[in-house]
């Protein structure tokens, strides 16, 4: 069974950081690409960052590009996503996503996501 | 980057109904293609891929249909578990895109 897990949301201030994690299982981690989807309370899905299986391509939304990273740990099955100078207009629930290949392609598992709440 | 128009934005229908969601791309995306299903509170699920292809264990009252830029999600006979968020999800490239959504209910 397909299990992904996140962690590390909370509440942070303007301008500060926070890393997520995702924990996975149930699959061949490295054999798939992730990512990290977004939605704002009361508002749709956006999609935040994707990385391959291998973790050599890795793409990100102009918005959150330059402040965001996204990473992956093959050895231990976790995805991360480490967010930087974090803005009030960056709160959402986080979801963790399983892609069905090894590259970029459609989310067919998500996880039950982590709120961030960006304030002061 | 691709964008996504979803429509109509919501919609009201009764049971038993057809309904129709439409998916537009502004470039086309041969059949990169998925529907993505959100009930209230919960975690969005994945429903077709391949713009037509249903996930396993999906019921069968619902089809997606569409190629290049114009696609649309269909329920032949709505039910009331189906009430739901219905977005849209382009992954012909990075960055992906999803569309607006389409919150269905029940007259």
């Amino acid at each position: 069974e397909v299990q992904l897990v996140e962690s590390g949301g909370g509440l942070v201030q303007p301008g500060g950081s926070l890393r997520l994690s995702c924990a996975v299982s149930g699959f061949t981690f490295s054999s798939y690409a992730m990512s990290w989807v977004r939605q704002a309370p009361g508002k749709g899905l956006e999609w935040v960052s994707a990385v391959s299986g291998s973790g050599g391509s890795i793409y990100y939304a102009d918005s959150v590009r330059g402040r965001f990273t996204i990473s992956r740990d093959n050895s231990k099955n976790i995805l991360y996503l480490q967010m930087n100078s974090l803005r009030a207009e960056d709160t959402a629930v986080y979801y963790c996503a399983k892609q069905r290949g090894t590259t970029v392609t459609t989310i067919d598992y998500w996880g039950q996501g982590t709120l961030v709440t960006v304030s002061s | 980057d691709i964008q996504m128009t979803q429509s109509p934005s919501s919609l009201s229908a009764s049971v038993g109904d057809r309904v129709t969601i439409t998916c537009r791309a502004s470039q086309d995306i041969a059949n990169y293609l998925a529907w993505h299903q959100q009930k209230p509170g919960k975690v969005p699920k994945l429903l077709v891929f391949a713009a037509s292809t249903l996930l396993s264990g999906v019921p069968s009252r619902f089809s997606g249909s569409g190629s290049g830029t114009d696609f649309t999600l269909t329920i032949s006979s709505l039910q009331p578990e189906d009430v739901a968020t219905y977005y849209c999800q382009e992954y012909n490239s990075a960055p992906l895109t999803f569309g607006g959504g389409t919150t269905v209910e029940i007259k």
